[in-house]
């Protein structure tokens, strides 16, 4: 079955730091991959998404991502962060075939000022 | 971007009660899924639609139930409210595969 992690629980990162959070991802094929980000209340806003082509792809609010197949990684960044960045991000992967998506467990960003 | 709406935004409701969730959305997606967000587990999958009057089993689709008559909505029935289904909910929709969910505001229920 599909599966996919993220390590990180929580992330403190200081305002203007640089940001990578991981997402690794278990499956046979490469997979349709996204990212969402999820403010206090609200619900899920897309970030970006990677289904072929260029590795690495861009995304709203300065946020990127890097598909690497050697190992199944698919791990956001941004350069610089900023205090609004603090949000719980999820990565969440479909398979080829279909359109159901497995999230990962999420990771809660919090921004020090 | 899609809009999809539901309802209600907060419910309380009572052990062994029926509840019913609503979702709308406006761009006549043909596909609408039910997730249930919970600490620790992200979002995961309770039951899904590609078009109507078909609906499919997510992960966790025991003690739920979704019907599809239209394109524009998919209810989620909670057929017997149990404590173990106080969560977030949100209903999501997308055109076609592969392509982006676009996702309602959740509702928020609590089982007494």
């Amino acid at each position: 079955a599909q599966s996919v992690t993220q390590p990180d629980i929580h992330i403190t990162v200081s305002e203007g730091a640089s940001l990578e959070l991981r997402c690794n991802y278990s499956y046979g094929a490469t997979p349709y991959l996204f990212w969402y980000v999820q403010s206090p209340g609200q619900g899920l806003q897309l970030l970006l998404k990677y289904f072929s082509g260029d590795t690495l792809v861009q995304g709203i609010k300065g946020f990127e991502a890097e598909f690497k197949r050697s190992q199944s990684s698919f791990n956001l960044r941004k350069p610089s962060v900023h205090w609004s960045d603090a949000a719980e991000y999820f990565c969440a992967v479909a398979p080829g075939y279909g359109n159901k998506l497995v999230f990962g467990a999420g990771t809660i960003l919090r921004v020090k000022s | 971007d899609a809009e999809i709406t539901q309802s209600p935004r907060h419910k309380i409701t009572e052990t062994g009660r029926q509840v019913t969730l609503a979702c709308h959305q406006i761009w006549n997606h043909n596909n609408m899924f039910w997730y249930r967000q919970d600490l620790g587990h992200g979002l995961r999958l309770i039951h899904y639609s590609y078009g109507v009057q078909d609906t499919n089993k997510g992960e966790v689709s025991d003690g739920y139930s979704v019907s599809r008559s239209n394109t524009e909505d998919l209810p989620l029935t909670l057929e017997s409210a149990a404590s173990s289904q106080t969560s977030v909910y949100f209903c999501a929709s997308s055109s076609g595969t592969p392509e982006t969910q676009y996702f309602g505001p959740g509702t928020r229920l609590l089982v007494l």
